[in-house]
């Protein structure tokens, strides 16, 4: 059973540019979330997803960024224009859903802008 | 307000020592305890986890964990840890709100 699955896992933009992050989850598993990791610090939730539904966005900036998770396909985390303070690792975590709690992650993406 | 608190950013064992990364939170009922470890460049492994019941859990690689109510404290601990054990760790909770809040992390480093 593959592990959660991000690409690519390492992209570079200039500034200005759109940003699209991809993540698919483990087999089985209807729940996603994404977190952003700045240099140094730990991790921060930007979005929790279910198939086509965002349940919980609290975490997302309010302009630039957006997040889907189709019926079918890989959840994308979207960021558009990027700024130098973009520059981060992302990522995704995906559960079943069940009492189990536990979140499972991807190696992530790392994101630098220029 | 619910948070967690990862006291040491940094510590230094040398191998074969023990070792224990301290972590707290503030909340008012018992949240769900996870650490989780990275290594540089990679993203984050499960190390134990704590819902409930024994409040001392064992993990993968020689960890353990004790879960203490009264301290609001789930510290992790190895007895001896190899050099291979250099990375970064993680104390995250689980609040009820469907989503983990991570502490800043303990950066370990082993000298030999």
């Amino acid at each position: 059973n593959a592990g959660v699955m991000q690409n690519p896992r390492h992209l570079v933009r200039r500034r200005g540019q759109e940003a699209r992050l991809r993540c698919s989850p483990m087999k089985g598993h209807s729940h996603v979330y994404w977190y952003r990791q700045l240099p140094e610090e730990g991790l921060k939730f930007m979005v929790y997803l279910q198939k086509e539904n965002i349940i919980d966005e609290s975490g997302m900036p309010k302009e630039r960024f957006s997040a889907e998770f189709p019926k079918e396909g890989p959840s994308i985390l979207r960021i558009q224009q990027v700024v130098r303070g973009d520059s981060a690792a992302y990522f995704c975590a995906s559960s079943p859903g069940t009492s189990d709690y536990e979140q499972y992650f991807g190696p992530g993406t790392r994101l630098t802008v220029t | 307000a619910q948070s967690v608190t990862q006291p040491d950013i940094h510590i230094t064992v040398s191998e074969g020592a023990s070792l224990e990364l301290r972590c707290n939170y503030s909340y008012g009922a018992t949240p769900y305890l996870f650490w989780y470890v990275q290594s540089p460049g990679q993203g984050l492994q499960l190390l134990l986890k704590y819902f409930s019941g024994d409040t001392l859990v064992q993990g993968i690689k020689g960890f353990e964990a004790e879960f203490k109510r009264s301290q609001s404290s789930f510290n992790l601990r190895k007895p001896s840890v190899h050099w291979s054990d250099a990375a970064e760790y993680f104390c995250a909770v689980y609040f009820g709100n469907e989503k983990l809040t991570f502490g800043t992390g303990t950066r370990l480093t082993i000298i030999p």
